[in-house]
């Protein structure tokens, strides 16, 4: 079964730094969501981006956060000065269209120091 | 404010046992309430999606059912690989709470011992 790819598995930053966390969405599917696990509470709608543009963002979502699909195949997501509580599990996820099933991702834990 | 309750938050059951996990749902205008499998350190694992009270699902040893203001997983004769924490979202019809983004609960941790 066709996956979505999620690129680093684990991100360690300081705090304030720059990080690019890189999915692949199934080849197919038009609609790209993040959403992000901070270790035992709920998964968390961040963003959805549909024909190159944001099409729902959370509050989560600030100005401190972007996406960017800079190829037909890559979708990221940059965190510009990460902080302490941008510590997650975070995870990419892709469909066909908003009423079908969300592929999830595997992930990545990115650890704010 | 979409809101997602699960119940329990953790259920034991010996293998065979069978049992329901509830999610009590406040959405305006569902578009749909899916049910997902997570194991540790992986994301979630899509499983059903029911779009209108009455309408139920299987899957193997997974039942899921909907009326309009809840969903329940029932598991029958489960196994030890069946152990997962089992989530509930919904997706809602309007803007505010998010027409692309779905709205989880904290899950049911589900543990079947052999």
């Amino acid at each position: 079964e066709p996956e979505v790819t999620q690129t680093p598995s684990h991100q360690v930053t300081q705090m304030g730094q720059e990080v690019i966390l890189r999915c692949v969405p199934i080849s197919n599917h038009l609609y790209f969501y993040w959403y992000r696990q901070i270790l035992g509470q709920k998964v968390e709608f961040l963003v959805s981006f549909y024909n190159n543009e944001i099409s729902e963002k959370s509050e989560i979502f600030d100005d401190q956060f972007s996406v960017e699909r800079p190829d037909g195949s890559n979708f990221t997501l940059k965190i510009r000065s990460t902080k302490l509580e941008d510590s997650a599990m975070y995870f990419c996820a892709s469909r066909t269209s908003t009423n079908e099933k969300l592929f999830f991702g595997s992930g990545t834990q990115l650890s704010v120091l | 404010e979409d809101q997602v309750t699960q119940s329990p938050e953790a259920l034991r059951l010996q293998e065979g046992e069978s049992s329901s996990l509830n999610c009590s749902y406040t959405v305006s205008g569902l578009r749909g309430l899916f049910w997902y499998r997570q194991d540790p350190g992986k994301g979630p694992e899509f499983l059903f999606t029911l779009y209108s009270a009455g309408e139920e699902k299987e899957k193997e040893r997974l039942k899921a059912t909907l009326t309009k203001k809840e969903s329940f997983l029932h598991i029958t004769a489960p196994k030890p690989e069946d152990s997962a924490t089992y989530l509930c979202a919904v997706q809602a019809g309007y803007s505010g709470g998010g027409a692309d983004g779905l709205t989880f609960g904290k899950g049911t941790h589900l543990i079947i011992q052999p």
